[in-house]
């Protein structure tokens, strides 16, 4: 059963700063991955979206990878703003599937 | 464009109530649904899947009589919570994929927040 783990759970940083946020899933035979962003009482914005055969993506700010060998993700945001404050979760789809497997979240605070 | 919209955002009611919950793809032809349930500071979980005209796949554990999911046009899908109990409080979020793209995004909906008294 495929599990997938954000870490850390919560980060706080000043604005400006560079940041990593982690993702790793126990299964690595996976079609895609996915980060997605959730404000507070809302659904779920898309973010990036990784190709099992791709290395990483770019938009904007954020940059992700992805080392499906490893079973890992990485979400790097530049220059974070105070806007950037949210939930951001990352989710994995299994080949032959298009469901959905959630980590539990990173909750990002911006201080100005 | 892929606007998924849902409705109502919040509902309270009294326990032993049904509560409907309406999932539409405003510009565009969905081929399928999700419904997710999420608890607070918990990941989404899927509760089912469906497809337009044919009947929902529930996830294990799920209780299909539960949660009554119709899926009558390819732009909506409703969630049915029968005799809700506190304990079914949640946030319920669901998605579309848009027809003739498989494996691609899914774009969710603003999520539904479920209070039982």
């Amino acid at each position: 059963k495929q599990e997938v783990t954000q870490i850390p759970a919560a980060l706080s940083v000043p604005e400006g700063e560079n940041l990593v946020l982690n993702c790793s899933f126990t299964d690595s035979a996976i079609y895609n991955l996915q980060w997605f962003r959730q404000d507070p009482g809302k659904g779920l914005t898309s973010l990036l979206l990784i190709q099992s055969s791709q290395r990483e993506q770019t938009s904007g700010r954020l940059n992700a990878s992805l080392d499906k060998s490893s079973g890992r993700s990485t979400l790097y945001i530049a220059a974070s703003q105070p806007g950037d404050s949210a939930t951001y979760l990352c989710a994995v789809t299994q080949g032959g599937s298009e469901k959905l497997v959630f980590g539990k979240g990173t909750k990002l605070t911006v201080n100005p | 464009g892929a606007v998924v919209s849902q409705h109502p955002s919040w509902v309270i009611c009294k326990s032993g109530t049904s509560v409907k919950i309406e999932c539409r793809s405003l510009d565009f032809q969905a081929t399928t649904m999700f419904w997710y349930r999420q608890f607070p500071k918990q990941s989404l979980m899927l509760m089912a899947t469906s497809n337009e005209g044919s009947k929902a796949t529930y996830e294990q554990g799920v209780e299909k009589d539960k949660f009554l999911i119709n899926h009558a046009s390819l732009t909506l899908s409703t969630l049915t919570v029968t005799s809700a109990h506190p304990e079914d409080s949640s946030f319920y979020i669901c998605s579309a994929t848009i027809i003739g793209q498989a494996y691609q995004p899914q774009h969710f909906g603003d999520g539904t927040r479920l209070s039982i008294l």
